[in-house]
């Protein structure tokens, strides 16, 4: 069975600075990997996906993640926080031959300080 | 434009009644999924459909039933409601069953077991 693990339920960053959230993942087999950001009272959005085509994915809003086998480590960045970027981000793991379910992380609340 | 709701939005019952959550996409996804978020938990899969007459259980199923009669809809039956399924209900669809697919959400319902 697969899984994913955020470290730290909640992040804090200032305006402008590196915005950096973690997920370590932990599968038996080939893993896909997800990044979703949920704004208040919404459902949740992509902001991007590892398919294997490429170990660095970018995303939307100017995010992107780096897939690390060595390390099980999918971690999401942003070089510039910006105060639209507060709300809660979700890594989720499927699985070669799992078919299309997804297995969620308990979520990191990012709060953006001017 | 395609899009997936829920209704209600929110909804406040007693101990004991059933309850039935609805959940309509227009994308004419083939797969459907209905997870429920609660605090530190993330979100987790209560079933799935891969299309019509398809249901399976997910990690998370006791308490709850779905049916698949058409393309465009999944609804969600609470048989009993009790206190404990108090939580935030997602809908969520996808194109194909394939492991990369990206999963589309509905706006979520409130739900409070009183």
């Amino acid at each position: 069975a697969q899984s994913v693990t955020q470290l730290g339920s909640h992040v804090s960053v200032s305006e402008g600075a590196l915005v950096l959230l973690r997920c370590n993942y932990s599968s038996s087999v080939p893993p896909y990997l997800f990044w979703y950001v949920q704004y208040p009272n919404q459902g949740l959005q992509l902001l991007l996906k590892y398919t294997s085509a490429a170990t660095l994915v970018k995303g939307i809003n100017g995010f992107e993640a780096e897939f690390k086998k060595s390390e099980t480590s999918f971690h999401l960045t942003k070089p510039s926080a910006h105060m639209s970027d507060a709300a809660e981000y979700f890594c989720a793991v499927s699985a070669t031959g799992g078919g299309n379910k997804l297995t969620f992380g308990t979520g990191t609340q990012l709060k953006v300080e001017l | 434009d395609a899009e997936i709701t829920q209704s209600p939005r929110h909804k406040i019952t007693e101990t004991g009644r059933q309850v039935t959550l609805a959940c309509h996409q227009t994308w004419n996804h083939n797969n459907m999924f209905w997870y429920r978020q609660d605090l530190g938990h993330g979100l987790r899969l209560i079933h799935y459909s891969y299309g019509v007459q398809d249901t399976n259980k997910g990690e998370v199923s006791d308490g709850y039933s779905v049916s698949r009669s058409n393309t465009e809809d999944l609804p969600l039956t609470l048989e009993s409601a009790a206190s404990s399924q108090t939580s935030v209900y997602f809908c969520a669809s996808s194109e194909s069953g394939g492991a990369t697919d990206t999963q589309y959400f509905g706006p979520g319902t409130r739900l409070t077991v009183l």
